[in-house]
């Protein structure tokens, strides 16, 4: 069945160092794919997302490029800062049959002053 | 534009007792999703509504659990009998359309004693 793969936490950066948080789907066809972030105590929101191949989402700093031939979704940001400690969640949408939202595990972030 | 309200945010209940959480979607969004989060895990779909037309209720348990929206736009989920595995955050969220990316409420945090 569809499903998402992603690093496993948690993730230490200092301030200003880059981020990279992989992220590998199994699906058929092509699925719309997305990232969402969760700070502490409050709700899933979207970050970004990507429907086609070859397609980049960008946000708030935020990249991840639709990567059809190895099925990835890696999440980047040059510069982080202590604003971005959170947990991340890779997810994606079938384009067949239905249309949930199916997540990974998610991948906390902590960034150290 | 009002995002999608949960209520209550929070809630204790002994194991065997019934608990009931409402959703009120993003207006004209016809996709309601209720998804239940285990602490370090990912959101997993419980039910999945299309207007008030249950679209998908795989993982729904449904010994315990149900859930309703009337008239295509709140949504009420129930638990009866609560059990400690159900402590968990529930997450109600909705989509214009159910291959659109769906918006999430605040959640309601349930402890199970």
């Amino acid at each position: 069945g569809d499903s998402v793969t992603q690093m496993e936490g948690p993730v230490t950066l200092s301030e200003e160092a880059f981020l990279t948080i992989n992220c590998t789907y199994t699906a058929t066809g092509y699925p719309s794919l997305f990232w969402y972030v969760q700070y502490p105590g409050e709700g899933l929101q979207l970050l970004l997302k990507a429907t086609k191949a070859d397609d980049k989402g960008s946000n708030k700093g935020f990249e991840a490029t639709y990567r059809k031939e190895t099925t990835s979704f890696h999440l980047e940001k040059g510069s982080v800062q202590v604003s971005d400690s959170a947990v991340y969640f890779c997810a994606l949408i079938p384009n067949t049959g239905g249309f949930k939202t199916i997540f990974g595990a998610g991948t906390r972030l902590f960034v150290k002053a | 534009e009002a995002g999608v309200a949960q209520s209550p945010r929070y809630k204790i209940i002994e194991k065997r007792q019934s608990v009931a959480f409402w959703c009120n979607p993003i207006s004209g969004h016809a996709t309601l999703y209720w998804y239940q989060q285990i602490l370090g895990q990912g959101p997993k779909l419980l039910i999945q509504f299309q207007n008030n037309g249950v679209v998908d209720d795989s993982q729904l348990p449904k010994d315990r659990f149900s859930a309703e929206r009337l008239k295509g736009v709140d949504s009420t989920l129930k638990i009866q009998p609560a059990k400690l595995e159900d402590s968990a955050v529930y997450l109600c969220a909705s989509s214009s359309y159910p291959n659109t990316e769906a918006f999430f409420g605040q959640g309601t945090r349930l402890t199970v004693v």
